[in-house]
C-alpha cells in the first residue's frame, strides 16, 4: 500500500488564492521529503528538498517565497502555493526516502496533487 | 551537471509488438544511480527499477528488460510482448551518490499499445 500519502489530490481554485498540500509519510520517519513539480506533457522538475526542523533548500529559479515548505515534524512536509495564479497550474508530487537502508530501496513517491488555478 | 535525455517523446505501437525506450544519461560522477518509473494516467509513479553505476549487467524481469551500458551513457528499456495496460508515460531517472534521493528526471516517453 501507499508509503506516502499526499493530500488533496485535486484542487481547483480561484487566482490569488493560497493552497497548502500535504504530504505525510506512513509508518515511516522522513527528515528529508522532495517536492517536485510537472507541468502538462513534461517531465518532473524537482522544486525543492524539504528539511525537518529546518529550512527547505530551494533549486534554482524556485520563488522561495511564492512556494513556501514547511517540515515541522518527521512525518509531515506541507508546499503552501501563495497567491495562486493560473501559471502555478501543475501536477505537484512529493517524495520520501525509506528511514533504514536508504539506499538498498527507492524512494517514495505520493500520488500527487493536480493543482488548477482559474 | 547531471542530465537525462529521452528522445522519444512519443511511441505508438499494437499490441504484442516489442519496444524499446531510450534512455541517455550525462554526469561527471563516477558513482550514480539510474532508475526507471511508469507513470499511467491517473498520474503516481510506479518504480520498476535501480541501477547503480557499478553494475552493468543486464536485468529481466518478466517482459521488462533493461540495457545498461556505461561506454554509451545508455540505459535502456524494453517491453517484450507489450500490452495495452503497458500504456503510460516512462520516465528515467538519475542520482548522485551522497544525494540519492535527490533525482534528476528525464522527460519521460509516451507509449500508446494499441489492442
Amino acid at each position: 500500500g501507499a508509503v506516502v500519502s499526499q493530500h488533496p489530490s485535486w484542487v481547483i481554485c480561484k487566482s490569488g488564492t493560497s493552497v497548502k498540500i500535504e504530504c505525510r509519510s506512513l509508518d515511516f520517519q522522513a527528515t528529508t521529503m522532495f517536492w517536485y513539480r510537472q507541468f502538462p506533457k513534461q517531465s518532473l522538475m524537482l522544486m525543492a528538498t524539504s528539511n525537518e526542523g529546518s529550512k527547505a533548500t530551494y533549486e534554482q529559479g524556485v520563488e522561495k517565497d511564492k512556494f513556501l515548505i514547511n517540515h515541522a515534524s518527521l512525518t509531515l512536509s506541507t508546499l503552501t502555493v501563495t497567491s495562486a495564479h493560473p501559471e502555478d497550474s501543475s501536477f505537484y508530487i512529493c517524495s520520501a526516502p525509506p528511514d533504514m537502508d536508504g539506499n538498498n530501496q527507492p524512494q517514495h513517491f505520493g500520488d500527487g496533487t493536480r493543482l488548477s488555478i482559474l | 551537471a547531471q542530465k537525462v535525455t529521452q528522445a522519444q517523446t512519443e511511441i505508438s505501437v499494437v499490441e504484442k509488438e516489442d519496444v524499446t525506450l531510450d534512455c541517455v544519461y550525462e554526469t561527471r560522477d563516477t558513482t550514480y544511480y539510474l532508475f526507471w518509473y511508469k507513470q499511467p494516467p491517473s498520474g503516481e509513479l510506479v518504480f520498476l527499477i535501480r541501477r547503480n553505476s557499478f553494475d552493468e549487467q543486464n536485468e529481466i524481469s518478466g517482459r521488462y528488460s533493461w540495457n545498461f551500458q556505461k561506454s554509451t551513457s545508455s540505459f535502456n528499456f524494453t517491453i517484450t510482448a507489450s500490452q495495452v495496460v503497458d500504456s503510460a508515460v516512462y520516465f528515467c531517472a538519475l542520482s548522485r551518490e551522497g544525494d540519492f534521493n535527490k533525482f534528476y528526471f528525464g522527460s519521460g516517453t509516451k507509449l500508446n499499445v494499441k489492442p
